[in-house]
């Protein structure tokens, strides 16, 4: 079966435009996770959807940050505009969730983005 | 609330060397443990998990126990491999907030031949 898929794999960017990451979860997960690694500040989760629905986005960054999940199999993690201090590594991660906390998450390989 | 302490890495072992990566966790309730690995260019895997205390997780010949009574999970191999050099992740879930993580800060294994 598939993993996790992210797209694209690397980007570069200029500051203040605007970017837009891309992930498809494991078939049949209907939970997805979007998260920021940096050296400074580890993992972060940044937001998650349960069955398409955002549930937590406490960890979004501030406004220039928005994500959307407008199916079971598709989501889009969009930031404008874009700064020099937004590059990063940005995972998403898929979970088969109705409330159970043993379940795995699956992570994609994730998106480099630099912004320039 | 809830978070995670691992120890600071980096950490080099040579081949065939004995591996504890110490893991400890505050929670409220009783969260489900896991341990995650990140290769170079990847995302994590899953490595191993407990779900309740004494449980005992095991994979790829990593091991890690939950000890409600340290609140520890620590992860231990007997014998480390030039492939096992990695990041690696402790995390916990579920102690009140369902199927969100929360991570350590992750220790770098490097293992030289």
């Amino acid at each position: 079966d598939a993993g996790v898929i992210q797209s694209p794999r690397h980007e570069v960017t200029e500051m203040g435009q605007e970017v837009t990451l891309r992930c498809k979860p494991i078939s049949g997960h209907n939970s997805l996770f979007w998260y920021r690694q940096t050296m400074m500040r580890g993992l972060e989760l940044l937001i998650y959807f349960n069955n398409n629905v955002p549930i937590d986005d406490s960890g979004m960054p501030e406004d220039r940050f928005s994500a959307k999940m407008p199916n079971a199999s598709f989501s889009t993690l969009k930031i404008q505009p874009s700064e020099p201090r937004d590059s990063a590594v940005y995972f998403c991660a898929s979970s088969w969730g109705q409330g159970m906390s043993n379940q795995p998450q699956h992570f994609g390989d994730g998106t480099r983005l630099s912004i320039l | 609330g809830n978070s995670v302490t691992q120890m600071e890495g980096p950490v080099t072992l040579s081949e065939e060397a004995f591996l504890t990566i110490n893991c400890t966790y505050t929670a409220t309730g009783y969260p489900s443990l896991f341990w995650y690995v990140q290769y170079p260019g990847e995302g994590l895997q899953l490595l191993l998990k407990a779900t309740k205390a004494d449980d005992k997780g095991s994979n790829k010949g990593f091991e890690a126990t939950y000890r409600k009574e340290t609140t520890s999970f620590h992860l231990e191999k007997g014998s480390v491999q030039v492939s096992d050099s990695a990041v690696y992740f402790c995390a916990l879930s579920g102690a009140g907030s369902t199927e969100k993580l929360v991570f350590g800060k992750g220790t770098k294994l490097t293992v030289n031949p």
